[in-house]
């Protein structure tokens, strides 16, 4: 069974300050990974993937791979209070449709 | 393009009531999935149909659950008969095959009394 940890939070951050938010993964075999946001009450949208370990950037947002460690992580520089949001983590295997989600790290940025 | 639909957006019913929630995807999208949401479960993949096709039913929890798909454009998800645990939000989302970038919809939150 395919397993995806996250820290559930909540995390507060300072506006302006990185927010870091990471996820485990216990399935080896994952290829590809991603990156959730969740408004309260929403639905989920994404806003990064990263298939290659090392860092990829987009705009505020970082993402960050290490498969050896089994591990994904999420950076957002400069930390706006629109960035409040659940964060979910979101792993498949290479040309496997069936997407495998954390249960979210709620974020909340402090004005 | 719409976005993904879905209906009703919320539904309340009592216990043993057939519940139907629909989903229509992105067109030009081969790929749709079924989503439930739960505080204590979080997003869990109930099936998903690929070219109209069932592909994975395993997260279906039990035969009161079912999913249809009878054509590109439509999708029905029914439970039968409800239950109290069966509350939660079910989202339809939509993708092209094999992208892992999903488009949701806005889900039908569903409580079962």
């Amino acid at each position: 069974q395919k397993e995806v940890e996250q820290n559930s939070g909540p995390l507060s951050v300072p506006e302006g300050a990185i927010a870091s938010l990471n996820c485990t993964y216990s399935d080896r075999g994952s290829q590809s990974f991603f990156w959730y946001r969740q408004y309260s009450g929403k639905s989920p949208e994404l806003i990064m993937f990263i298939y290659s370990n090392g860092d990829k950037e987009d705009g505020r947002f970082t993402a960050q791979l290490n498969k050896a460690s089994q591990y994904v992580s999420l950076l957002i520089r400069d930390s706006q209070p629109s960035d409040s949001a659940t964060y979910l983590c979101a792993v498949n295997d290479f040309g496997n449709e069936k997407l495998t989600f954390g249960t979210g790290t709620r974020l909340t940025i402090i004005p | 393009d719409a976005g993904v639909i879905q209906s009703p957006r919320h539904e309340v019913t009592e216990m043993g009531q057939e519940v139907t929630l629909r989903c229509k995807p992105i067109s030009g999208h081969n790929s749709l999935f079924w989503y439930r949401q739960t505080m204590m479960r979080g997003l869990e993949l109930l099936i998903y149909f690929n070219n109209n096709v069932p592909i994975d039913d395993s997260g279906m929890p039990e035969d009161r659950f079912s999913a249809k798909m009878p054509n590109a454009s439509f999708s029905t998800l029914k439970i039968q008969p409800s239950e109290p645990r069966d509350s939660a939000v079910y989202f339809c989302a939509t993708s092209l095959t094999r992208t892992g970038e999903l488009f949701f919809g806005e889900g039908s939150r569903l409580t079962v009394l």
